[in-house]
């Protein structure tokens, strides 16, 4: 069974742009959560969405943001974006937000300049 | 950010060793997972505990749930040089919101 991927894998960006990055579950999970993870701050939690709505969000601005679509893939947006957000941006897919199992995809690295 | 106390940090051990790390909160979890992440790499899950007290093995690794559940250990025997990389220990909160806290991460290297 394939596992979790995301796209693209890395991504130069400039401040103030926006940007859009994806990920696909393992097939039968329907819930979806995403991680920025920093050398300073770890893996932070921003979000988790299951059958299409946001279920938690972290401490993040609202420049950060999400959706999940009905095949359960799901996209996060993050706008205007500033040198700290340079991060690798990982989801993690588990069979729903009951089910304590998460498998993490390899991970968006990206870099705003 | 929340995050979990992970020690050590990092060891660098001679292959063949034995490895002990834990990872502890000031919170209770009901479920602790423990993760190994390669470099460039998304966490790749290792093994999921979830009752207090539970032992449990994968291969060469075996980890504890805590009785506080507060804590949970991660021992690794015979070190080899592919178990290099960091692993993460993640704690599943039980009250209000589903999501995970992940610990700082002990960065493991293995002299072979």
């Amino acid at each position: 069974k394939a596992g979790v991927t995301q796209t693209p894998r890395y991504l130069i960006k400039t401040r103030g742009q926006q940007v859009t990055l994806s990920c696909s579950p393992i097939s039968g999970h329907r819930s979806v959560s995403w991680y920025q993870q920093t050398p300073g701050q770890g893996l932070q939690f921003l979000f988790e969405y299951f059958s299409e709505t946001q279920r938690n969000k972290g401490n993040f601005p609202g420049r950060f943001s999400g959706r999940q679509f009905s095949n359960s893939r799901s996209e996060m947006n993050v706008s205007t974006l500033e040198l700290g957000d340079s991060a690798l941006y990982l989801c993690a897919s588990s069979f729903s937000p009951g089910v304590y199992e998460q498998y993490f995809g390899p991970g968006t690295r990206l870099t705003v300049t | 950010g929340q995050q979990l106390n992970q020690s050590p940090q990092s060891m660098f051990i001679q292959e063949g060793e034995d490895v002990s790390m834990n990872c502890t909160s000031s919170s209770i979890f009901n479920t602790w997972l423990w993760y190994k992440q390669d470099p460039g790499e998304g966490p790749v899950l290792l093994i999921a505990l979830y009752k207090a007290g539970e032992l449990t093995s994968n291969g060469r690794l075996t980890a504890q749930f805590g009785i506080t559940r507060k804590d949970s250990f991660l021992n690794i025997s015979a070190s080899i040089p592919s178990d290099v990389g960091i692993y993460f220990c993640a704690g599943h909160f039980t009250s209000g919101t589903y999501k995970y806290i992940f610990g700082t991460g002990t960065r493991l290297k293995v002299l072979a």
